[in-house]
Parts: C-alpha cells; structure tokens; sequence
C-alpha cells in the first residue's frame, strides 16, 4: 500500500496496551476537533469528535480529552489491537470557517 | 465505505498537462471539500463548496480549478501540471446546514506526475 507522511512521528505499543496519541493545534478560536484514522491506501477515516465546550468525550475503546489552555488534544485508544496500526489525524474546525486544518499526523505501530 | 466516489484511483500524466478529478459526495450531503495530500506536508485543504457555490478556499494554486454541478457531484481541474503537483487528492462531504459535522472522506485520485 501507499505511504502517508514518510516523515511522521510515530508511537510503537504493545498489543494489548493502551496508546495514547497527542496534538497541539493552532488556532485558540477552534472550537470542534475530529480525530480520524487512516490506513495505508485509504481516505481518512472518522473515530471520534469532541466540541470545545466538552474536557472529555468517549467512544468504543478511545477517549478524546481536550485542554484548551495549552491548545492540546490527544486521543486514548484502550487495548490497543494489531486493527489499530494506522496514522492518526487530528483536525481543527473554527465556526463560520467550514475549513478543517489538520495536524501531521501521528503513525501508530502496534507489536504482536 | 464511506459512501464519498472519487475517480479515478490512480492518474498518471506528464508535465504541463491538465487532468479531472471527479467526486461524488454520500447522498444527501451538500458540501465538498477538497484536500491534498503530499508526502512531506500533510493533508492541506484546497477548496469547500455548498450546494453548487464555493464556500471557503484554501491553499489553492492558481492552475487549480474546482466546481461543484447541480446533482453535487464535484470535479478538481489541475492544469500545466509540475512534477511537485504529485500527490494523493482526497474529496470530502458532509451535511450542509451545520458548521460543526464530521466529513466523511473517499479513497483517494492517487496523481503521478512524470
């Protein structure tokens, strides 16, 4: 399959473990973030979002925690499985924009 | 399936030419965004339109092109393509009306300039 960002940080866990995966974003005026997942040769994909009026918010095996004082995100994924090994997104909306920015993305690896 | 079309998967052209990328969105949405994404920069957003009108713009290029048709399909002009123009296009759609929705994304037009 293709590469996504040959150049990406990424973050190896052990099957099983959970992971955790971080973003700072730029804009203090955002105020809806998305987290998305993407495999190799795919679009990609949404996991979870969260609106900035939320600290936490969470879904089947993720969590999203925000902190607007230091304008950071980061996304729990619990008992991480070998099906999680992607890159992760996370992208910013401000309302009245309809312009998402994204992140770089983070790669996950998961170890058998 | 994310129910968002693009085609064709694959493209490759030669220097100075033009292409079409075509989108279509998930029934019943009304904005398209288009996106690119290149090795060493991420997903960078290109263009959204609403129902037919542009609704926002991004980091387009001059030579980029975009418009969105009646029956919301959407197509991506590039032309006097460069080789830097290489790359993986994505079209989104989401529902129209609400500023903070999720954006449901396609496969991919994978161009290759040579």
């Amino acid at each position: 399959g293709e590469s996504v960002g040959l150049h990406l940080p990424t973050l190896s866990v052990q099957e099983g473990d959970n992971s955790i995966i971080n973003c700072a974003y730029s804009n203090s005026a955002s105020d809806y973030f998305i987290w998305y997942k993407q495999e190799s040769g795919k679009g990609p994909q949404f996991i979870i979002d969260i609106r900035s009026n939320m600290d936490k918010r969470q879904g089947q095996r993720v969590t999203v925690l925000l902190n607007k004082t230091v304008k950071h995100l980061s996304l729990q994924i619990a008992a991480t499985q070998p099906g999680d090994s992607a890159v992760y997104f996370c992208a910013e909306l401000t309302s009245g924009t309809y312009k998402y920015i994204f992140g770089t993305g983070t790669r996950l690896k998961v170890l058998a | 399936d994310s129910g968002v079309t693009q085609t064709p998967k694959h493209l490759i052209t030669a220097t100075g030419q033009r292409v079409t990328l075509r989108c279509s969105p998930r029934s019943g949405d009304l904005s398209v965004y288009w996106y690119q994404q290149s090795l060493d920069q991420g997903l960078q957003f290109l263009i959204q339109y609403y129902n037919g009108e542009e609704r926002a713009k991004g980091n387009i290029l001059e030579r980029f092109s975009a418009q969105q048709f009646p029956d919301l399909h959407s197509e991506l002009n590039l032309s006097s393509l460069e080789l830097g123009d290489s790359a993986l296009y994505f079209c989104a759609s989401s529902v129209a009306g609400t500023m903070n929705t999720e954006a449901f994304f396609g496969q991919g037009t994978r161009l290759t300039v040579v």
